[in-house]
């Protein structure tokens, strides 16, 4: 298993660019979120999925847009980037959206935005 | 609403020393917690959750938590620090009593460094 993965590693935008950055996982997870992680503030929920074609909002979901096609991919796109969407974004996944199950997180993808 | 937070951004423990990370929550149910680890450049990774059942929590690398629910906390304890437990440490909060609850909240972190 590669548990998930996560595509680019680094990346750096200009002001209004759009990008995607791809999220998998190849465990059959249910559920699938992503985080963006800022210094002093921990990790905060943008969006998540509990499910294919089931996507919803979480703490920060401003600025970014979701899909869930298929159990393994959940992409995570920023339609026009801003400064202020400079972070480190993590995706994971856990087997169920039951509140018990462990979630498992990928490597990180590191947004710069000039 | 539910939230946890780590009262200290940065803990300092020699090796081979006691260590505690600290964390307190605040949930309108039942509280389920859970630490998770951040090794520099690198993804989250689960160390131990608390559900119900013994207030102490055994989880990977020889860590080890205590639920107390009067002082609604949740400390990480190591018996013994090592120079490779010095990393990035969150903790995290689901509200167990909403089943449509399907968000899990984090602390803001705790950079613990153990010292040779």
């Amino acid at each position: 298993n590669a548990g998930v993965t996560q595509t680019p590693k680094f990346q750096v935008l200009k002001t209004g660019q759009s990008m995607t950055l791809q999220c998998a996982q190849d465990m059959n997870h249910e559920y699938m979120s992503w985080y963006r992680q800022d210094p002093g503030m921990g990790l905060r929920l943008i969006h998540y999925s509990v499910g294919a074609g089931i996507t919803d909002q979480g703490e920060v979901p401003n600025g970014y847009n979701v899909s869930r096609s298929t159990t393994e991919d959940f992409p995570l796109r920023l339609l026009s980037a801003a400064p202020s969407q400079t972070s480190v974004y993590f995706c994971a996944s856990s087997y169920s959206w039951r509140i018990t199950d462990t979630q498992y997180f990928g490597p990180g993808t590191r947004l710069t935005v000039l | 609403a539910q939230s946890v937070a780590q009262p200290e951004d940065q803990v300092n423990v020699a090796e081979g020393n006691p260590l505690t990370v600290k964390c307190t929550y605040s949930v309108s149910g039942n509280p389920y917690l859970f630490w998770y680890v951040q090794y520099p450049n690198r993804g989250l990774q689960f160390l131990l959750k608390y559900i119900t059942g013994d207030n102490l929590v055994k989880g990977s690398y020889g860590f080890e938590a205590e639920f107390n629910k009067s002082q609604t906390s949740f400390h990480l304890k190591k018996p013994s620090a090592l120079v490779s437990d010095s990393a990035l440490y969150f903790c995290a909060v689901r509200d167990g009593t909403n089943f449509g609850n399907e968000k899990l909240t984090f602390g803001t972190g705790t950079r613990l460094t153990i010292i040779p």
